[in-house]
């Protein structure tokens, strides 16, 4: 069973901090990682992948990647009340793409 | 231009009919993806179509599930004897994938808008 664990959260952060976002996961043939983030009763929208180990940045978001640590994280600087939403973590294993439960961020102005 | 499509956008029914869900992916997207999530819960995957290759069905919860994709676009969800578990968003997602295999970096997945069974 390939497993993907996020903190669920609340995570609350003022607004202009950053959020810092973390998953784990099992299966170590995991090639290909993403962050997606879900408004309340709205579908999943991607916000970064990432493949290889180390940081990649778009604009105020940066995913890091550490395959030896089977940990992946998305910092959010300059945090907004528009980024208040739940972000998933997915991982890639054979054809399928394993998503986490998410944990919610709260963006307070 | 428009993105995946899925209706009904709210199913109700009861315990033991059966439903069809459809999902409209993205033209010329040749990967579609069906998901369920259940409330405070992640993205359970259910199961993944790639151009003519045969479905990976790995996901389907039991054999009341099954999904069929039609001339490699449209797909259905059928879930036969509805139970009250059933109850749940489904989610249909479609990618650019060029051939099988497995996924990478590059497939970007679009969601569709999902469809909330609720089953009494």
């Amino acid at each position: 069973q390939k497993e993907v664990e996020q903190n669920s959260g609340p995570l609350s952060v003022p607004e202009g901090a950053i959020a810092s976002l973390n998953c784990t996961y099992s299966d170590r043939g995991s090639q290909s990682f993403f962050w997606y983030r879900q408004y309340s009763g709205k579908s999943p929208e991607l916000i970064m992948s990432i493949y290889s180990n180390g940081d990649k940045e778009d604009g105020r978001f940066t995913a890091q990647l550490n395959k030896a640590s089977q940990y992946v994280s998305l910092l959010i600087r300059d945090s907004q009340p528009s980024d208040s939403a739940t972000y998933l973590c997915a991982v890639t294993g054979g054809n399928q793409f394993y998503f986490g439960t998410g944990t919610s961020l709260t963006v307070i102005p | 231009g428009a993105g995946v499509s899925q209706s009904p956008s709210n199913k109700v029914t009861e315990k033991g009919k059966d439903v069809e869900l459809r999902c409209d992916p993205i033209s010329g997207h040749t990967a579609l993806y069906w998901y369920r999530q259940s409330l405070g819960q992640g993205l359970e995957f259910l199961i993944y179509f790639q151009g003519n290759s045969a479905p990976d069905k790995s996901g389907l919860p039991s054999d009341r599930f099954s999904a069929e994709r039609t001339g490699g676009s449209v797909s259905t969800l059928t879930i036969q004897r509805t139970q009250q578990e059933d109850s749940a968003v489904y989610l249909c997602a479609s990618s650019p994938r060029i051939g099988g295999g497995t996924p990478t970096y590059t497939d970007t997945q679009y969601f569709g808008p999902g469809t909330r069974l609720t089953v009494l």
